[in-house]
């Protein structure tokens, strides 16, 4: 079974810096699909980020990108000139090309934004 | 935009109660979830269905059933409540499909206490 692996409970940053926010997988599939969830205060779930394993090329939406490294099993997400607006739990997860749409979440980050 | 209605925001109902957690989704989805969010744990699958009538068991399905008579709505049912299903339960839907541009789109979650 797969799993995801978020090693940091919690994180901070200053407004206007940047930060990385860790994920690792395991998995033996060759073909799969990472994400980048947001949970902002008010809950609901927001797709960040996706990426496609068997693409090389780091995927980014505007401030934010990930490092995957398919190798390392390693899918971390940065955000630049971060905004208060991103203050939120941040949740990996990870669905199998092959095994229809189920998703496996890591135990999520909080971001806090220091003004 | 896609939109993913739960009844409520916050429910308190009492040991032994049969709960009634309802989902409706306005975009025509064949895919929907149940998930059970618990600090520390992230987000677990209790229950998807695939169409109307289908159901699948996911990582944590004891005590709870689903039930989906119509496409747009999925209900989750907890038979007989007991104070471990105090939880945020989710709810999501997508379209079917192998890449990753068929995310999952979640609603605002409901609070349950078991008291």
């Amino acid at each position: 079974a797969q799993t995801v692996t978020q090693s940091q409970p919690e994180m901070s940053v200053q407004e206007a810096e940047t930060v990385t926010l860790s994920c690792t997988y395991d998995t033996s599939e060759s073909d799969y699909y990472l994400f980048w969830y947001k949970q902002p205060p008010s809950r609901q779930m927001i797709l960040v980020i996706r990426q496609e394993a068997y693409k090389q090329q780091n995927a980014t939406e505007n401030r934010f990108s990930v490092n995957f490294q398919k190798a390392a099993k390693s899918f971390s997400l940065k955000i630049s000139d971060s905004q208060l607006g991103d203050a939120a739990m941040y949740f990996c997860a990870y669905r199998s090309a092959r095994w229809g749409e189920k998703l496996t979440f890591g135990t999520g980050t909080r971001l806090t934004i220091i003004p | 935009d896609v939109k993913v209605t739960q009844s409520s925001r916050y429910l308190v109902k009492r040991t032994g109660e049969k709960v009634f957690l309802e989902c409706v989704q306005d975009m025509d989805h064949e895919n929907m979830f149940w998930y059970r969010q618990d600090p520390g744990l992230g987000l677990r699958l209790i229950y998807f269905s695939y169409d109307v009538k289908m159901k699948e068991k996911g990582d944590i399905p004891e005590g709870y059933s689903v039930s989906r008579e119509k496409k747009e709505r999925f209900s989750l049912i907890l038979e007989s409540a007991s104070t471990n299903q105090t939880s945020m339960y989710l709810c999501a839907s997508s379209l079917p499909g192998r890449g990753p541009n068929q995310p999952q789109h979640f609603g605002d979650g409901t609070r349950l206490s078991i008291l």
